[in-house]
């Protein structure tokens, strides 16, 4: 696609479940980010892969959640054990170079509701 | 560590108002970069410009101008003529080149302008 492809774009779930978050970034893009972004602030970052290689992922809260990036493209950000503080925007961003510092193209995000 | 602060939390101005929104940035790295990013209504984030810490040369884009000033660490976002379509949040950003692959966001300042 032209853009950066997040899904679902709202996601429901009760306390306790897991939920599985998917971004499918501009094709041929090697860099890739996670960032979560709660009501009336800015995005704090999750983690970042180049190509397959999770290089970064200081940004995770806790080990409920994971993420992963097995054939260097799309990528899977999973939360276990949803709590309801898990409640934000998830948003996934892509760019053409490894190293980063360039511009990133951010999907549309996911809305995820723990009720 | 660092940080970028938007001390403005919301701004309203009537169309072809000028504005200005401040971003203040602290970091202790001395190659970095500074990102401005819009977030209108609909929610996704829009690059808007990047610019080095070597280069202080203001910037000029139609409408809007960016001023960067390492003395006192801000980089200033000007729209001239405002429009009722610049209505967005706008979010300030700020990587470092040791850690490049994170992009620390501030609080973001809400623009309104109204016709």
């Amino acid at each position: 696609g032209a853009g950066v492809s997040q899904s679902p774009r709202y996601k429901v779930t009760k306390r306790g479940q897991d939920v599985a978050l998917r971004c499918d970034p501009i094709s041929g893009h090697v860099s890739l980010y996670w960032y979560r972004q709660a009501l009336g602030q800015g995005p704090e970052f999750l983690t970042y892969f180049n190509y397959e290689a999770q290089q970064d992922k200081s940004g995770l809260p806790n080990d409920r959640f994971s993420a992963e990036r097995p054939e260097g493209s799309i990528s899977t950000l999973t939360i276990q054990r949803t709590e309801q503080r898990d409640s934000a925007m998830y948003r996934c961003a892509s760019s053409p170079y490894s190293g980063g510092n360039t511009e990133a193209f951010f999907g549309q995000g996911t809305r995820l509701t723990v009720v | 560590a660092q940080k970028v602060t938007q001390a403005q939390t919301e701004i309203s101005v009537v169309e072809k108002e000028d504005v200005t929104l401040d971003c203040v940035y602290e970091t202790r790295d001395t190659t970095y970069y500074l990102f401005w990013y819009k977030q209108p209504p609909s929610g996704e984030l829009v690059f808007l410009i990047r610019r080095n810490s070597f280069d202080e040369q203001n910037e000029i884009s139609g409408r809007y101008s960016w001023n960067f000033q390492k003395s006192t660490s801000s980089f200033n976002f000007t729209i001239t003529a405002s429009q009722v379509v610049d209505s967005a949040v706008y979010f300030c950003a700020l990587s470092e080149a040791k850690r490049y692959s994170t992009l620390t966001f501030g609080k973001g300042t809400m623009l309104l302008v109204s016709p």
